[in-house]
């Protein structure tokens, strides 16, 4: 069974470019959570996805997207770089089944850097 | 709205000595309660969890958590530690009902010395 891998490990971008990061979901799970995790912070959660479709969001702002694909791995998209952005970027998956509660287990994380 | 709170920011010990971490939240509805550990430059492992029954749960490596609804409260302990235990360790709240969003405190640093 492969867990939750993320891509890539590390990225360095420049203020005002935007990014993607790449989620890989365990295998049989069928949602995706994104945390933003600065550093000597405890994780903050930007969104989830179920099905495809976002049914969760923290208090991010809409330059902050993403995508969950049919395979149910999952893109993070951030537009408009901004300094404050420099994190680890943990993606977490769980299977989601009739609203019981089922654990996440998280990826290594990207380790974005915006100079 | 959910949070919580972690006491200590940093927790230095001696190796083979016990030690508590400190986990306070704040919640109008019933919550999960988990705590988390992160080794450097790696992601977030569970160490255990609190859903419902009985108020002290046992995780791996020989910790273990005590829920207490009175003082909203969720302590980390271990009675003898290691110093492959030296890690950050996060206290995390779910609501119960809707979502799988964590939330998370701001984190102990557990420093283990010979």
């Amino acid at each position: 069974e492969t867990g939750v891998t993320q891509s890539p490990t590390h990225l360095i971008k420049t203020r005002g470019q935007q990014v993607t990061l790449r989620c890989s979901s365990q295998s049989g799970h069928n949602t995706v959570s994104w945390y933003q995790q600065a550093l000597g912070q405890g994780p903050q959660f930007i969104f989830q996805y179920y099905r495809e479709e976002e049914n969760g969001r923290g208090n991010f702002p809409p330059r902050f997207s993403g995508l969950q694909f049919p395979n149910y791995s999952s893109e993070l998209n951030v537009n408009a770089l901004e300094l404050d952005d420099s994190a680890l970027y943990l993606c977490a998956s769980s299977l989601a089944s009739g609203g019981l509660y089922n654990e996440q287990f998280f990826g290594p994380g990207t380790r974005l850097t915006v100079l | 709205a959910q949070s919580v709170t972690q006491l200590d920011s940093q927790v230095p010990v001696f190796e083979e000595a016990p030690v508590e971490l400190r986990c306070n939240y704040s919640s109008s509805v019933s919550v999960y309660l988990f705590w988390y550990v992160q080794y450097p430059n790696q992601g977030l492992q569970l160490l255990l969890k609190y859903l419902s029954g009985s108020t002290l749960v046992k995780g791996i490596n020989g910790f273990e958590a005590e829920f207490n609804k009175s003082q909203t409260s969720f302590h980390l302990r271990k009675p003898s530690v290691h110093i492959s235990d030296t890690a950050e360790y996060f206290c995390a709240v779910r609501h119960n009902q809707a979502g799988t969003a964590l939330i998370f405190g701001k984190g102990t640093t557990l420093s283990v010395s010979s």
